[in-house]
């Protein structure tokens, strides 16, 4: 059971705009920032968002992330194939005096 | 360029000790916190602790006091123990730099705990 909550998957077709959820509780979404990764298939989660809606380099701008209260969403503009992946949001834990992450949500592009 | 590489046995017996080192090069190890994460076959993603080159440690309470990690600050390593394994803790073990995110992980290692 993650920390975290996340649906566990959503989808949409190439060019579509699609968001994906994450709720907390004050202990970590409510009093920090937060983070998305995307992690492919049988590699290590890259990071995609940061500081709620910061982009590292090279992360196209149809990536934004934005957050209200204790919860956060990822907004992905003009879907495309490469972007069915699993995505994880992750935000540091008052209580836990470490990280937490959602379940992750699988991204189908049909 | 900042690299992470974890490595260590797959293969671990229940009740014994999983033993992983992370080797960092590109950094210095003496620098941010360095993190342990792991991956449940089709599970989301779970952090195991961090710690830091003075050798303070953080880890998550629900490992219950199985966990410790150290450093190796001249070989620029890392490394996690986890005792009394049971296949609960069959997962991809990720290494990771802190940067208050992760911009930089190891590709993972798979440890199956099986007799």
């Amino acid at each position: 059971q993650s920390v975290l909550t996340q649906p566990p998957s959503t989808s949409g077709t190439p060019g579509q705009r699609v968001t994906i959820s994450c709720s907390g509780s004050s202990s970590n979404i409510g009093g920090n920032t937060v983070n998305w990764y995307k992690q492919l298939p049988g590699t290590a989660p890259k990071l995609l968002i940061y500081s709620d809606n910061r982009r590292p380099s090279g992360v196209p701008d149809r990536f934004s992330g934005s957050k209200s209260g204790t919860s956060a969403s990822l907004t992905i503009s003009g879907l495309q194939s490469e972007d069915e992946a699993d995505y994880h949001c992750a935000a540091w834990d008052d209580t836990l005096n470490g990280p937490v992450f959602g379940g992750g949500t699988k991204l189908a592009v049909l | 360029q900042v690299q992470l590489q974890e490595s260590g046995p797959g293969l671990v017996k229940p009740s014994e000790t999983l033993s992983l080192t992370c080797t960092v090069s590109g950094d210095s190890i003496s620098t941010y916190y360095w993190n342990w994460i792991r991956q449940a076959p089709g599970k989301g993603l779970e952090w195991i602790g961090y710690i830091h080159y003075s050798g303070s440690a953080t880890y998550n309470p629900s490992l219950r006091g199985r966990v410790s990690m150290s450093v190796d600050t001249p070989k620029n390593q890392f490394s996690l123990k986890l005792n009394s394994v049971t296949a609960a803790d069959t997962a991809i073990y990720y290494c990771a730099r802190d940067d208050g995110y992760f911009a930089y992980w190891g590709q993972g290692t798979l440890v199956t705990v099986s007799s």
